[in-house]
C-alpha cells in the first residue's frame, strides 16, 4: 500500500461543476502539499498545509490530521483547471508524493 | 525573480553516454531538490540540499547517478553511464527551508530520453 493514496485517479466533469479530490496518507507528517501539474508538464505548489483550511481563488484545500486526510476542492471549474493534482506529504525531511488525479473539465 | 530554471528542456542520448543536468534555485532559497518523474512511479526524490550540502541522497538509485552543488545559485545531476530506464522528466526545486513548511517553487523539468 502506497504511503499516499489518492482518488479518483482520473476525473471528468463538466465546466461550473464543483470538484472533490481526496488525499489519504498513512503516516505522521508535518505537513502536506497539493501540486498542479499542467499538460505542458510544468508543477505549481498551490498550497501547504498543516492543519484546518486554505483558500485561494476557486480553489480550497482541508486537511484533518486525525484522520489523516486531506480533500482539494475546486469551485465552479473551468476547462483551464484541467491539469493533474498531485498530493505530497512531509516526513522525516523529504516529500512523498501521490500518484495524482488526472482532472479534465470539459465545456 | 526568473523562478527556477533548468537545463537543457529536453536531452535525446544513446546508451552509455554522460548526461548532465542543470539548475538554477531562487535566489536566496537554501534548499535544492532534484525529483524524477515517471509513468510508472509517478514523482519520486532523487536527492536536496541544504545550504549547498547534501542532505538526503537515499532517493538516488544507483552509483551511475551523483549530484553536486558546488554554490547556492547552481547545482548538477549526472547520470554516468545512462540506460534507457533512465528515461523521465527531471524536475529541479528550490524552497527557503527544508522543514516542509515551505512552499516548493518547481523548474520546468528536462524530458531525458535514453535510446
Amino acid at each position: 500500500k502506497n504511503e499516499v493514496e489518492q482518488s479518483p485517479q482520473n476525473l471528468t466533469a463538466q465546466e461550473g461543476e464543483f470538484i472533490t479530490i481526496n488525499c489519504s496518507y498513512s503516516v505522521g507528517i508535518s505537513a502536506l502539499h497539493w501540486l498542479q501539474q499542467h499538460p505542458g508538464g510544468g508543477i505549481v505548489s498551490l498550497f501547504m498545509l498543516s492543519s484546518g483550511k486554505k483558500k485561494h481563488g476557486r480553489l480550497i484545500a482541508t486537511i484533518n490530521i486525525q484522520e489523516k486526510h486531506s480533500s482539494l476542492h475546486i469551485t465552479a471549474s473551468h476547462p483551464r483547471d484541467s491539469a493533474v493534482y498531485i498530493c505530497a506529504v512531509h516526513r522525516a525531511q523529504k516529500l512523498v508524493f501521490g500518484q495524482g488525479t488526472r482532472l479534465t473539465i470539459n465545456p | 525573480d526568473a523562478g527556477v530554471i533548468q537545463s537543457p528542456r529536453h536531452e535525446v542520448t544513446e546508451m552509455g553516454q554522460e548526461v548532465t543536468l542543470r539548475c538554477k534555485p531562487i535566489s536566496g532559497h537554501n534548499s535544492l531538490f532534484w525529483y524524477r518523474q515517471t509513468m510508472m512511479r509517478g514523482l519520486e526524490l532523487l536527492i536536496y540540499f541544504n545550504n549547498n550540502v547534501p542532505i538526503d541522497d537515499s532517493g538516488m538509485p544507483e552509483d551511475r547517478f551523483s549530484a553536486k552543488m558546488p554554490n547556492a545559485s547552481f547545482s548538477t545531476l549526472k547520470i554516468q553511464p545512462s540506460e534507457p530506464r533512465d528515461s523521465a522528466v527531471y524536475f529541479c526545486a528550490s524552497s527557503l527551508g527544508a522543514t516542509g513548511a515551505e512552499k516548493l517553487f518547481f523548474g520546468s523539468g528536462t524530458q531525458l530520453s535514453v535510446l
